[in-house]
């Protein structure tokens, strides 16, 4: 069955350090992973996406994700982190042969000034 | 990115009624379309795929003859809540996937949050 993690309920990071979010995920085949951000009463929005070739995955507003394909992870990171960015953050899986998303279970980042 | 438009943002109706939620995708067609549930604080939870010209697929534990899709056109899934109790209430979002060269990246709408009195 395929399923995504995210160990993390929370992530507290203060402006203008590093920040990591958490996934792993289980899936046969080849994974299509993503990751998506939401604002408060907001849907979902892009963030970035890992289909195939280089494991370092550039997105928008600064965002990119590493997959490890032995460790069977996709963790998001930010250089410098904006107290703009605190929002819940989800990982998500689209298994090979399927259109829909399997998500985890979200991550709220909290940037403090 | 690709745009998907919901409608209403919110909407509040007594017991018993009936809502209908629209989802467009607006300079994209799908032929596929998602509908989710999200609960406060927790994750989504995909309740249907909507299939362009053809019947709705539904999770298991999603009541078909509750939640009636219809996927009417290549730009327009509804999502209606037949006789909505105050358990319906929620936020519900859509979801629309671009072409397979993409990985069929999803786009979502930004969700409409029913209260049912």
């Amino acid at each position: 069955a395929q399923s995504v993690a995210q160990p993390e309920d929370q992530v507290n990071v203060a402006e203008g350090n590093p920040l990591t979010v958490k996934c792993t995920y289980s899936v046969s085949g080849n994974p299509y992973l993503f990751w998506y951000v939401q604002y408060p009463n907001r849907g979902l929005q892009f963030l970035l996406k890992y289909i195939t070739g280089d494991n370092l995955v550039k997105g928008s507003y600064g965002f990119e994700a590493e997959f490890n394909k032995s460790q069977t992870s996709f963790h998001l990171k930010k250089p410098s982190a904006l107290v703009s960015d605190s929002a819940l953050y989800f990982c998500a899986v689209r298994p090979p042969g399927f259109q829909k998303l399997v998500f985890g279970t979200g991550t709220r980042l909290l940037v403090s000034p | 990115g690709a745009v998907v438009s919901q409608h209403p943002s919110w909407v509040i109706c007594k017991s018993g009624t009936s809502v209908k939620i629209e989802c467009r995708s607006l300079d994209f067609q799908a032929t596929t379309m998602f509908w989710y549930r999200q609960f406060p604080k927790q994750s989504l939870m995909l309740m249907a795929t909507s299939n362009e010209g053809s019947k709705a697929t539904y999770e298991q534990g999603v009541e078909k003859d509750k939640f009636l899709i219809n996927h009417a056109s290549l730009t327009l899934s509804t999502l209606t809540v037949t006789s909505a109790h105050p358990e319906d209430s929620s936020f519900y979002i859509c979801s629309a996937p671009l072409s397979y060269d993409t990985g069929y990246e999803q786009y979502f709408g930004p969700g409409t949050r029913l209260t049912v009195t």
